[in-house]
Formats: structure tokens, C-alpha cells, sequence
């Protein structure tokens, strides 16, 4: 079957604007996490969404920083006023269960690059 | 702070087996131990995750320590194509945050 998609693949933008990424999970499943990889640098968790539950938001990185999932479908990571140091890939995973119960499955991310 | 910690970096010879450490202080009871890997520009991918007792899969074997505050990735055969970055996982204890070890870089000489 499908696999996590996202889209852009790749964005460029200009210091300033505001950018959106999608990111499509595996049908059915239930949790859906965000991540963001700096060039060279390890992965570091932003978010994650359990079926209709509230995120916990405060692994955001700032308040540029918001996220949106509606039920157990698509979700949107959204970056206003974006800056220099935002230039990362943007990785989605989604897991049929949450809380780590199952494997989380990555898409091939979204490379951002602020200019 | 919640804290998971790993080895920047560890090296091993082709056919040998690898032990990759991990600690994660601050786990919960509940929540599960994961690792990850990552290929040289690929996305991460899924190696194992186990709970509290030792858990085996095609790709390694885990080895969670009786207080589940440490566990161990085991690669039984490195090859060459598992270097790679490997990743450590754990939920903070009591939130819905996933705290990340920085990755331990594995170089398999052949």
C-alpha cells in the first residue's frame, strides 16, 4: 500500500514568508509525529498527533511554529514568518497505533531552505 | 530535563557484532523503547522496539535493562551496509513528548 507522503519535496522561500507542509499518513493510521532535521544534525521531535486527542505543543520550536491535524487524516505544519535557521528537512512518520506501541513509518520529508 | 543519551560515535569490524547503548532516564513504566536508523542521506528507518523484556527481530536484538532505564541495540553480524546513524527513543514519562538520543554514527570497516 501507500507510504507517508509529503509535499513540497522541496521548498524555497524567501526570509519572511510563511510556508505550509503537508503530510499525507498511512491510511488507518492513528498517530502522526512531526520532526525536523537540521543539515548535519540529528532528529529532533516537534510534535505529535493521537486521533482526535490535543497535541502537546510545547515541543514546538516558537510560536512561528503551528500544526493541524484534522481527525486521522492529513496534517499540516505550518511556518510563518519563516527564518534562516527554519532551513531544514521536515520529516513526517505515522504509526497505526500511538505512544509507541507500533513502528513509525517516515516519508521522505520536505527540504525547506530560507533565503 | 528529560534526557536519552547515546555514544557520538562507534566503530566495528565487518562480521562482528556491535552493542550500541543507550541510557533513557527518564522513562515511564509504560512506554516503549525504540531505535531507528538512518542510512547516509536516506530517511530514518524503523530497526526495533521492545518494552521490558528482550526482544529479537530480523535486523537485532534489543536488550532492556532490568530498571529500563538503559537498553542495548545489538547488531549480531555488522555488515557494510549498517553503518549508519542510530537513534534512541523514549517518550518523557507523563507527557506526549519524544525525547531523542543525538544518534550514535556507526562506521563498519571492512
Amino acid at each position: 500500500g501507500a507510504g507517508v507522503s509529503q509535499s513540497p519535496s522541496n521548498k524555497v522561500t524567501e526570509k519572511g514568508k510563511d510556508v505550509e507542509l503537508r503530510c499525507d499518513p498511512i491510511s488507518g493510521h492513528t498517530a502522526l509525529y512531526w520532526y525536523r532535521q537540521r543539515l548535519g544534525q540529528g532528529l529532533e521531535f516537534l510534535i505529535y498527533f493521537q486521533g482526535n486527542s490535543a497535541p502537546d505543543k510545547s515541543g514546538l520550536p516558537s510560536d512561528r511554529f503551528s500544526a493541524e491535524r484534522t481527525g486521522e487524516s492529513v496534517s499540516t505544519l505550518t511556518i510563518q514568518r519563516t527564518q534562516q535557521e527554519d532551513s531544514a528537512v521536515y520529516l513526517c512518520a505515522s504509526s497505526e497505533r500511538g505512544r509507541g506501541l507500533d513502528e513509525q513509518y517516515f516519508g521522505p520529508g520536505t527540504r525547506l531552505t530560507v533565503t | 530535563d528529560a534526557k536519552t543519551t547515546q555514544p557520538n560515535s562507534m566503530e566495528s569490524n565487518e562480521e562482528e557484532p556491535v552493542h550500541l547503548p543507550c541510557n533513557h532516564s527518564t522513562i515511564s513504566g509504560t512506554d516503549y523503547i525504540h531505535w531507528y536508523r538512518q542510512l547516509p542521506s536516506q530517511g530514518p528507518e524503523y530497526v526495533i522496539h521492545g518494552l521490558t523484556s528482550n526482544v529479537n527481530n530480523r535486523m537485532a536484538s534489543l536488550a532492556i535493562a532490568e530498571d529500563r532505564k538503559s537498553s542495548t541495540l545489538i547488531l549480531h553480524r555488522a555488515t557494510l551496509r549498517d553503518a549508519a546513524v542510530y537513534y534512541c527513543i523514549s517518550w518523557v514519562g507523563g507527557s506526549e513528548k519524544l525525547v531523542f538520543g543525538k544518534g550514535t554514527k556507526l562506521t563498519v570497516n571492512p
